[in-house]
């Protein structure tokens, strides 16, 4: 069965304090790993597709790194308008095809 | 503005009441979804549908009912439901299931209250 562990739950950060979100993952051969933000009752933004070890992306201050066990999402120099629930989901490349979510990291960016 | 629009953006109806949910997205994908997000659990997957043929039903009860009459449109019929089935709706969807670009594009969501 796929799995998929975010950590941490909630982070609390200050304007500025550079830090990494992590998302572990288990899945019989992955086909893509994805990552949104999701803002309070709004629905997922999606920001990166990562397919294969070693595979990085960025979008302004984000950063996303993958390797065989586990995603990074950096996040450089956060601002406020970063706060938001940052989600990943894996999608398997045998078997379903659905992709299975994390529950998320809830980050708040003090100014 | 993902290209995915949903309607309504609230909903408030009663355990006897029957609403739909409606969905449509604007991006010339093949494969829609229904997920269910309620407080501090990931998302369920409810429904899938690939070039309008259904392809994955989550045990969903029956009380929630899926209707794809065309690649762009996607609803959710509701009936009879409970409280515990208060929760953000949320309706996505993708190039394809296989094959291409399999990243989901969500909606904002239709936040339901049962009451």
């Amino acid at each position: 069965e796929d799995q998929v562990t975010q950590s941490p739950e909630a982070l609390r950060l200050q304007e500025g304090e550079s830090s990494s979100l992590n998302c572990s993952y288990t899945v019989s051969g992955l086909r893509g790993l994805f990552w949104y933000r999701q803002d309070p009752g709004k629905g997922p933004e999606f920001l990166f597709t990562l397919y294969s070890a070693g595979e990085e992306k960025e979008k302004e201050r984000l950063k996303a790194t993958l390797t065989k066990k586990e995603s990074f999402l950096h996040i450089t120099a956060p601002k406020p308008e970063d706060s938001a629930t940052y989600l990943c989901a894996v999608q398997a490349s045998g078997g379903s095809y659905i992709p299975t979510f994390g529950r998320g990291t809830s980050l708040i960016v003090h100014p | 503005e993902t290209g995915v629009t949903q309607t309504p953006r609230h909903l408030v109806m009663g355990m006897t009441n029957k609403k739909s949910l409606k969905c449509e997205q604007h991006l010339g994908h093949n494969a829609m979804y229904w997920y269910k997000q309620s407080a501090k659990k990931p998302l369920e997957l409810m429904f899938v549908y690939s070039l309008e043929e259904r392809v994955e039903n989550n045990s969903v009860p029956s009380r929630f009912s899926p209707e794809c009459p065309n690649s762009s449109h996607l609803f959710l019929h509701l009936h009879t439901l409970q409280p515990e089935d208060s929760a953000l709706y949320l309706c996505a969807s993708s190039q394809d299931l296989v094959g291409g670009p399999t990243e989901a594009f969500f909606g904002q969501g239709t936040r339901l209250t049962v009451v």
